[in-house]
């Protein structure tokens, strides 16, 4: 059974503090996998990963994919308030052209002045 | 411009009565996926297809019903038979292989 599994389910912290978001999942036929912001509706992209050591970038975020131990990392820097949200991860997996894309459970980030 | 609509934003149905929600993308894509979120809660898969006329079951598919008679379109019918159905439902589309997928704006459903 496909499984993905976030921790912690939330966090508080104080603003530039560094915070480090977890993700590890079992798959089947895995491809990739994607990370997202949500703040109010719509989960915004932050990030695609395909390949293991592989660190992406994007300003304070970045993230990092490890296929051989099934996890994933999301790493943000000085944290600001904007930052509070519910952070998502999904392993795109499966047969067929497109694959299945599953989330887990999020972690709710809560970032005090 | 192109993306994914979904309608109406927010729904109100009393229990007992089947509702269709609606998700239109003009990107050409071939997949298309429906989520539901609970408060507090992640996106937990009910259906997903990947080209026309076909499409499968997610982890929740039970008292949903889903169609894909046109590339563009992928209604959600929520049945009277899903005994919880107030919650936040999202659209998602992807065009193929590994690449992000693109988020619908949502539609609140409660019934009362």
């Amino acid at each position: 059974e496909d499984k993905v599994v976030q921790s912690p389910l939330s966090l508080v912290v104080h603003e530039g503090d560094t915070v480090t978001l977890n993700c590890s999942y079992e798959v089947t036929n895995f491809r990739s996998l994607l990370w997202y912001k949500q703040e109010k509706k719509a989960p915004t992209f932050l990030f695609m990963l395909t390949s293991s050591g592989i660190e992406k970038k994007s300003g304070r975020l970045s993230s990092i994919l490890d296929k051989k131990e099934l996890f994933s990392i999301l790493n943000i820097t000085a944290t600001q308030t904007g930052d509070s949200a519910v952070y998502l991860c999904a392993p795109r997996h499966g047969s067929g052209n497109t694959g299945k894309l599953i989330f887990g459970q999020g972690t709710t980030l809560q970032v005090k002045p | 411009d192109g993306g994914i609509t979904q309608s109406p934003k927010y729904l109100f149905r009393k229990e007992g009565q089947n509702v269709t929600l609606s998700c239109e993308q003009n990107l050409n894509h071939d997949a298309m996926y429906w989520y539901r979120q609970d408060p507090g809660q992640g996106l937990r898969l009910i259906y997903y297809s990947q080209i026309v006329n076909d499409f499968q079951k997610g982890d929740i598919a039970e008292g949903y019903s889903v169609s894909r008679e046109k590339k563009e379109s992928f209604p959600l019918t929520v049945t009277s038979a899903q005994k919880n159905p107030t919650a936040f439902y999202l659209c998602a589309s992807t065009p193929g292989q590994v690449v992000k997928a693109f988020f619908g704006q949502g539609t609140r459903l409660t019934v009362v």
